[in-house]
């Protein structure tokens, strides 16, 4: 079974600095998607960024981006610029390639705050 | 286009009564989900539901968990009876199907407390 970790359970930064949410994940599939969902206290989750295994080039989206280490199982997020609106929970999330089964596993989420 | 929709956003009950939630995929979805999220803890697969089939419900509680999609669209998720550790959040996901359509867009959830 997948499994997936994020090893920083609370991380603060400076309003418009950059900020880096940490993430690991155990599968032995080998095509796969990541993904980094917020979720505001308002806790409606919110895709903030997606990955293909098989995509070398590590996936941007304005001020946010991944760091993606298919070898070492890795899947960072760097948030540049932070933003008060950027606290939140974030969660890592692995989906295998099948579309079926039990096979979309979240991380236990990093809580952000973003300081004034 | 209109997101998940999820009723009710909130409800209290208490402990061995019935309790049922109300989800409404995008249109057009066909994979749909149900997660449960305990306070401090990410979401946890409950079951997922291709049209109106299940695909997996390995994680479910069956001795008291329910849930069916009629129709392939509108789902219920019931609990019956309710124990004090199913206080959680609720969240039903829809996606398309197919390659690429891989991402889930999440309803508000619906905060179950348990009393």
């Amino acid at each position: 079974a997948q499994t997936v970790t994020q090893s920083q359970p609370e991380m603060s930064v400076q309003e418009a600095e950059t900020v880096t949410l940490s993430c690991t994940y155990d599968t032995s599939e080998n095509n796969y998607y990541l993904f980094w969902y917020k979720q505001p206290p308002s806790r409606q989750m919110i895709l903030v960024i997606r990955q293909e295994a098989y995509k070398q080039q590590n996936a941007t989206e304005n001020r946010f981006s991944v760091n993606f280490q298919k070898a070492a199982k890795s899947f960072s997020l760097k948030i540049s610029d932070s933003q008060l609106g950027d606290t939140a929970m974030y969660f890592c999330a692995f989906q295998g390639r099948g579309n079926y089964g039990q096979n979309f596993v979240f991380g236990p989420g990093t809580r952000l705050s973003v300081l004034p | 286009e209109a997101g998940v929709a999820q009723s009710p956003r909130y409800k209290i009950i208490e402990k061995r009564q019935s309790v049922a939630f109300w989800c409404n995929p995008i249109s057009g979805h066909a994979t749909l989900y149900w997660y449960q999220q305990i306070l401090g803890q990410g979401p946890k697969l409950l079951i997922q539901f291709q049209n109106n089939g299940v695909v997996d419900d390995s994680q479910l509680p069956k001795d008291r968990f329910s849930a069916e999609r009629l129709k392939g669209v509108d789902s219920t998720l019931k609990i019956q009876p309710a124990k004090l550790e199913d206080s959680a959040v609720y969240l039903c996901a829809s996606r398309n199907w197919g390659r690429g359509q891989e991402t889930q867009y999440f309803g508000p959830g619906t905060r179950l407390l348990v009393l």
